[in-house]
């Protein structure tokens, strides 16, 4: 496509469900990021691919959170037993990953989670 | 890891004024960029520069690496450049970026 999208746009759940959040890059990137943004705050970094493979993960907050890539195509961002603090919107990007433009990274929509 | 602060906070500009955002961080750095999101949320990328001065139409921005800071000039503001202007460098030796808390621009007709 186009660009970066994600899906659901919106997403209300109840404390305690699991919840799937989706990336689809722009074809041909290889590099892809998620990252958390709460209410009038910056952007979190939670999780970086590089291909299928996730070299940094430093910025996952609890073992309830998961993610995987399949190629160098769509991820999933899983979050297991939500919890009110995890209300946000969750936004990726993604990356040429080859050179300068290596480092220019493209953002979706991003997905807002609202944990009731 | 590496801090990094964005002034000012908020800004109000008539349409056709001229504003400069700074950025300052607390590590050396070989990866920064700039991001615009709109009033809708998304996310623009408006520049990769860890150093040097890059100019798009009426947006330029400088990043002095040796002093830490980097700065982004609007000139002529437009009702449509409205936003929350975000600077990221990279954390050294990863692939992450590292948000500011962001300058919270509102360009009044």
């Amino acid at each position: 496509g186009a660009g970066v999208s994600q899906s659901p746009s919106n997403k209300v759940t109840e404390k305690g469900k699991d919840v799937e959040l989706r990336c689809d890059p722009i074809s041909g990137h290889t590099a892809l990021y998620w990252y958390r943004q709460r209410l009038g705050q910056g952007l979190e970094f939670l999780i970086y691919f590089q291909g299928n493979s996730a070299p940094d993960k430093s910025g996952l907050p609890s073992d309830r959170f998961s993610a995987e890539r399949t190629g160098e195509s769509v991820s999933t961002l899983t979050i297991q037993r939500t919890q009110q603090e995890d209300s946000a919107v969750y936004l990726c990007a993604t990356g040429v990953g080859i050179g300068e433009a290596k480092e220019t990274q493209y953002f979706g929509p991003g997905t807002r989670l609202l944990v009731l | 890891g590496i801090q990094v602060e964005q002034s000012p906070p908020d800004l109000i500009l008539q349409e056709g004024a001229n504003s400069t955002l700074r950025c300052n961080f607390s590590d050396s750095v070989n990866n920064l960029q700039w991001f615009h999101q709109n009033p809708w949320g998304q996310l623009i990328n408006l520049f990769y520069i860890p150093s040097g001065t890059k100019q798009n139409g009426r947006l330029s921005a400088t990043t002095v690496a040796t002093e830490r800071y980097s700065l982004l000039y609007i000139s002529s503001s437009q009702t449509t450049d409205s936003g929350v202007y975000f600077c990221a460098p990279g954390e050294g030796g990863s692939e992450k970026l590292v948000f500011g808390k962001g300058t919270k621009l509102t360009v009044n007709p």
